[in-house]
């Protein structure tokens, strides 16, 4: 299974600034997905990161306010832009290990636990 | 958009007892995926089902993929503290290539010593 690493772990913001959270796989992916995780709840699917082309946003998200990067095959960035109290969550990086041509598994990083004052 | 109901929301037991838990959906699902998290922690992958009627065990776990292909089950035996956690069944529509999950509301589970 692929090990895969958040930075930060964890931070305290101020409203109307924004974050970028670092993902790191240590071996090459398929693909990668961003979660958010509102205390308490369960994982809603931000977007997945395509490689060389424009994230896939999933309804309810939208680029201008969580651009997603994927340069290479083994790193992606989420940014939290103008950040308000109600972007307080776990974010959470997920990658694909391609297993056989069909099927996958998709393993989660630790998660960054953001808070917005 | 598809939704999976995840029951029960939570779960008190004592130690040693075993547990169940499932997950049901209007749609279908190509694989379904158990997780659990820990406080801090991102989720871990417990088991991974991929054929309708397929029965997959991991040491005390075991679970099944549905026959209708739109449900699943957990089961755990003879719990033990580190057992306690939040347990999410996903969906998977896929059949080539990573697709996306979908995940159910959680199973909160805690063993009294």
């Amino acid at each position: 299974s692929a090990v895969i690493s958040q930075k930060p772990s964890r931070d305290i913001c101020q409203r109307g600034t924004s974050l970028t959270i670092q993902c790191q796989v240590d071996s090459q992916v398929t693909m990668m997905f961003w979660y958010r995780q509102q205390p308490g709840q369960s994982l809603t699917l931000i977007a997945t990161a395509n490689q060389g082309s424009e994230a896939t946003y999933e309804s309810g998200f939208v680029i201008d306010k969580f651009p997603i990067s994927r340069p290479n095959l083994t790193f992606s960035t989420l940014t939290v832009s103008n950040m308000s109290p109600e972007d307080s969550s776990i974010y959470l990086c997920s990658a694909a290990d391609r297993r056989a041509d069909i099927y996958n598994e998709q393993f989660f990083g630790p998660g960054t636990r953001l808070t917005v004052l | 958009g598809q939704q999976l109901n995840q029951s029960p929301q939570s779960m008190f037991i004592q130690e040693g007892e075993d547990v169940s838990m499932n997950c049901t959906s209007s749609s279908i699902f190509n694989t379904w995926l158990w997780y659990k998290q820990d406080p801090g922690e991102g989720p871990v992958l417990l088991i991974a089902l991929y054929k309708a009627g397929e029965l997959t065990s991991n040491g005390r776990l075991t679970a099944q993929f549905g026959i209708t292909r739109k449900d699943s089950f957990l089961n755990i035996s003879a719990s033990i503290p580190s057992d306690v956690g939040i347990y999410f069944c996903a969906g998977q529509l896929g059949v080539q290539g990573a697709q996306k999950l979908v995940f159910g509301q959680g199973t909160r589970l805690t063993i009294n010593p």
